[in-house]
């Protein structure tokens, strides 16, 4: 199974952008890497998901490096509602996730 | 999105009793639906993978006869918590995946607080 590390806690204040880096040094061929969102007493949200380069929505941009054993997420100029656990997750093949600790970040005014 | 629906959002249910939890897909067909758990602070735990019409693969330390879960369609899932003590007291959550595609994602429902007095 593909393993995940992140920091696990970041501050920020409103307005900046925000970059978290994952770590998925066993990441496999046909592996894809998903971040959620998840706020106190309710279920993790999804944020995006990408494969290889960069992928941008209306919430964030994922950037994958070549060899794709790390990700970003960049959350462009956070306001305080951001602030949350964001899990970065990589199907291991078998369709399940495994969730490691997750980055708490919070956002300050 | 995909909406994941969970029922009940909270339960309270005296020790020894058993409390059933259902997890819907509402608008797509959940091919495979999972099951968590969440303790305060603390990180999503995986407990079960269930597939429509198959029995459930449960987690390393999970114990089958106490979480069962049921996958009856392609849109509904069950897991019964029975005989349910305090420690079973936590936050459950279920996820839906629509298809067996490598990109595809999994939808997660907003969860079920069960405390057992």
């Amino acid at each position: 199974l593909a393993k995940t590390t992140q920091p696990i806690s970041m501050d920020s204040y409103e307005g900046q952008e925000v970059n978290i880096t994952c770590s998925h040094n066993n990441i496999a061929t046909n592996d894809y890497i998903t971040w959620y969102q998840q706020f106190p007493s309710q279920g993790p949200r999804f944020i995006i998901q990408g494969y290889k380069t960069k992928v941008t929505n209306e919430v964030a941009s994922l950037f994958i490096p070549a060899d794709r054993k790390s990700s970003t997420l960049s959350l462009p100029r956070v306001s305080l509602s951001d602030t949350a656990v964001y899990y970065c997750l990589v199907d291991s093949g078998t369709y399940k996730y495994i969730f490691g600790t997750g980055t708490r970040l919070k956002v300050l005014a | 999105g995909a909406v994941v629906s969970q029922h009940p959002s909270w339960v309270i249910c005296k020790s020894g009793t058993s409390v059933k939890i259902e997890c819907r897909s509402l608008d797509f067909q959940a091919t495979t639906m999972f099951w968590y758990r969440q303790f305060p602070k603390q990180s999503l735990m995986l407990m079960a993978t269930s597939n429509e019409g198959s029995k459930a693969t449960y987690e390393q330390g999970v114990e089958k006869d106490k979480f069962l879960i049921n996958h009856a369609s392609l849109t509904l899932s069950t897991l019964t918590v029975t005989s349910a003590h305090p420690e079973d007291s936590s936050f459950y959550i279920c996820s839906a995946r629509g298809s067996g595609r490598p990109q595809e994602t999994q939808y997660f429902g907003p969860g079920t607080r069960l405390l057992v007095l």
